[in-house]
């Protein structure tokens, strides 16, 4: 079974510039997350869909970070524009649906995004 | 507020010895306890959970304990070897798969 994808893997962007990033879940998958991970630091849930409606985007700074899923399917995370301290690996996990447990939930590799 | 944390920041073990990472937490409405291994580049990985009402779980070459009294999780690596070599996140899930992350821990095998 195929994991869950992303791109770019690394991203060097100068500062209030913008920045996408891509993330195709496992196929079958109707929840996808967003996470934001500082160095050193564990993971930090920015946004979650459920299908292509959002569930919890309570951590998101939505003047600067947008998210969307339009199709229910692949999802993508931007920055408009970045700031220093948006410097981070940005984390996409996906899992089937309510009523899965944690461990159900995959991660992929991450966009390791520098902004100098 | 609530949180989950680590005591130690990085812990170095001779191979073939065991680990014991610790985590402290202060919420007491999750509804279990999770613990990741992230190795470098990847995204974290499941090693194990354990349910706000249970006190220990076993898995393979790893154990988990929870004591409720003192908020007190730990995970037990028997015969640490290079491959555990990695970031361990101990994590709380409350509802709708909502999963928080500790701090981590570097655990570092000395061949």
């Amino acid at each position: 079974e195929a994991g869950v994808a992303q791109s770019p893997r690394y991203k060097i962007i100068e500062k209030r510039q913008s920045v996408a990033f891509w993330c195709n879940p496992i196929s079958g998958h109707a929840t996808l997350y967003w996470y934001q991970q500082i160095l050193g630091q564990g993971p930090k849930l920015l946004i979650q869909f459920q299908n292509n409606g959002v569930v919890d985007d309570s951590q998101l700074p939505k003047d600067r970070f947008s998210a969307e899923r339009l199709k229910g399917v692949d999802s993508t995370l931007k920055i408009q524009p970045a700031k220093l301290e948006d410097s981070a690996v940005y984390l996409c996990a996906s899992s089937l649906g309510p009523g899965t447990a944690a461990y159900e939930q995959y991660f992929g590799p991450g966009t390791r995004l520098t902004v100098t | 507020g609530e949180s989950v944390g680590l005591h130690l920041p990085t812990l170095s073990v001779q191979e073939g010895d065991n680990s014991i990472i610790n985590c402290a937490y202060s919420n007491s409405a999750s509804d279990y306890f999770i613990w990741y291994k992230q190795e470098s580049g990847k995204g974290p990985q499941f090693i194990i959970d354990i349910r706000s009402n249970m006190d220990k779980r076993q898995g393979q070459r790893v154990t988990v304990l929870l004591n409720k009294t003192v908020k007190h999780l730990s995970l037990q690596i028997a015969a640490t070897q290079p491959g555990d070599s990695a970031v361990y996140f101990c994590a709380e899930n409350r509802g709708y798969q909502k999963v928080t992350f500790g701090i981590g821990t570097k655990l570092q095998v000395i061949p």
